[in-house]
């Protein structure tokens, strides 16, 4: 069984620029939910996609967007990127058959300088 | 935005000492989990608890639940140098489908 895979491991930017994030999840699940963790808080939901659609979002801007692949990989696209954009970003995939455990990729860690 | 709290935000322990953490959360939760952080890479989960269950053992794990207090605790009997690690409890609501959302967690350090 493949665990959750995010690449790259380490991406430094400048402010204005454009990132994205891939993530390719577990064999088996059809969710994936993106999250930022800023320097020692906790995560903070982005969003997450069900079969390929938006299932729920949180508190970020439209400059925060995805997509969900055939396969459940995905991408996370940030667009003009702003000092406080950098962050780890947490890809985790599940099976809502699965009770809602999450299964965290090692992360992306973003800096925007 | 943060559901809730994790107490207390720093913890030292001895090896073999048993370590607590506790949790408060906000809103009426469909389950609970706890989950561990090592040096600021991905989450494993440890342990879930359903709003109708009040405990929860997995090894040295134990998990409480208090719906009326909105509040968990997370034991870790019999703490090991390897168990150094952040701590989050995250909540899964009632209203928002499958995502958690985490507390600021607990920073746990076991010395030998």
């Amino acid at each position: 069984e493949t665990g959750v895979t995010q690449s790259p491991t380490h991406l430094i930017k400048t402010r204005g620029q454009q990132v994205t994030l891939r993530c390719s999840s577990q064999s088996g699940h059809n969710t994936v939910s993106w999250y930022q963790q800023a320097l020692g808080q906790g995560p903070q939901f982005i969003f997450q996609y069900y079969r390929e659609e938006e299932n729920g979002r949180g508190n970020f801007p439209p400059r925060f967007s995805g997509l969900q692949f055939p396969n459940y990989s995905s991408e996370l696209n940030v667009n003009a990127l702003e000092l406080d954009d950098s962050a780890l970003y947490l890809c985790a995939s599940s099976s809502l058959a699965g009770g809602n455990e999450q299964f965290f990729g090692p992360g992306t860690r973003l800096t925007v300088l | 935005s943060q559901q809730g709290e994790e107490d207390p935000q720093a913890l030292s322990i001895q090896e073999g000492e048993n370590a607590t953490m506790n949790c408060s959360y906000k809103t009426s939760i469909n389950n609970l989990q706890w989950y561990r952080q090592n040096s600021g890479r991905g989450l494993v989960h440890l342990i879930l608890i359903r709003s109708n269950e009040r405990e929860k053992h997995s090894g040295r794990l134990r998990v409480t639940l208090d719906t009326s207090k909105k509040s968990s605790s997370l034991l870790i009997t019999a703490s090991r140098a390897a168990d150094t690690a952040s701590y989050f409890c995250a909540t899964v609501s009632m209203k928002a489908g499958t995502a958690l959302i985490f507390g600021k967690g607990t920073t746990l350090s076991v010395s030998s």
